[in-house]
């Protein structure tokens, strides 16, 4: 199976500075990646879909990019509803996997 | 909008079945554009996909885990059910239901997810 590997495990910010989070896969897994935030007591939600895409109702300062196996998450000027765990997940091969998640806190 | 719910028991114990169900509001889970599926998460640990379900009753299953799943659907209840035999305590988790969509037209990922069920096997 894909393995999926996030990086930092823990990034610390103060609000109104700018995220990169990064995810990389064992193989490629081509534009077939996605985010999830997740806050404590919540279930995960869909953030940005096939590398670039950004869900319904998702604020523009999210944003995703790269391709194959290297991909990036920027959070362009953080607020403060956005410290939470972030997880990326591929479903270009099954079983679909997710890494192991980047926690996004305030500095 | 769509709301899924999962319930059944917090507590499992070991070698026994772990049964839960996910109920569907405000959609009808024989939407010929959606799967339905089960995720996990360990304490600590990263999400897993367990398996998804159409409303046909099509099913695939992770291959770590497809031994011991079974994963069935109930379109008169607009509910999908999760059962997992064999348990030990590493299949304690928080178990989450999501809907899948598999249209072109909106994105073919975990969208919305239920908020989770904290599932402990524990004697």
């Amino acid at each position: 199976e894909i393995v999926l590997t996030q990086s930092p495990a823990t990034l610390s910010l103060s609000p109104g500075e700018r995220a990169t989070l990064f995810c990389r896969a064992s193989e490629t897994v081509n534009s077939f990646l996605g985010w999830y935030q997740q806050k404590p007591g919540q279930a995960p939600r869909l953030l940005i879909f096939d590398t670039s895409h950004r869900a319904t109702g998702i604020p523009a300062r999210f944003s995703g990019s790269g391709s194959g196996t290297d991909f990036t998450l920027t959070i362009s000027s953080l607020e403060p509803e956005d410290f939470a765990v972030y997880y990326c997940q591929q479903r270009n091969n099954w079983p679909w996997t997710f890494g192991q998640g980047t926690k996004v806190e305030i500095k | 909008q769509v709301q899924l719910q999962e319930s059944g028991p917090g507590l499992v114990r070991p070698s026994e079945t772990l049964s839960l169900t996910c109920s569907v509001s405000n959609d009808s889970i024989s939407d010929t554009g959606y799967y339905w599926g089960w995720i996990r998460q360990p304490p600590g640990k990263r999400l897993e996909w367990i398996g998804s379900i159409y409303y046909s009753g099509s099913t695939y299953y992770n291959p770590s885990l497809k031994s011991r799943v079974t994963i069935s659907v109930d379109t008169s209840k607009n509910q999908f059910s999760l059962s997992l035999k064999s348990v030990t305590a590493a299949d304690t988790a928080f178990y989450y239901c999501a809907r899948r969509a598999i249209t072109r037209t909106k994105p073919n990922w975990f969208d919305p997810w239920g908020q989770g069920i904290l599932v402990t096997v524990s004697s």
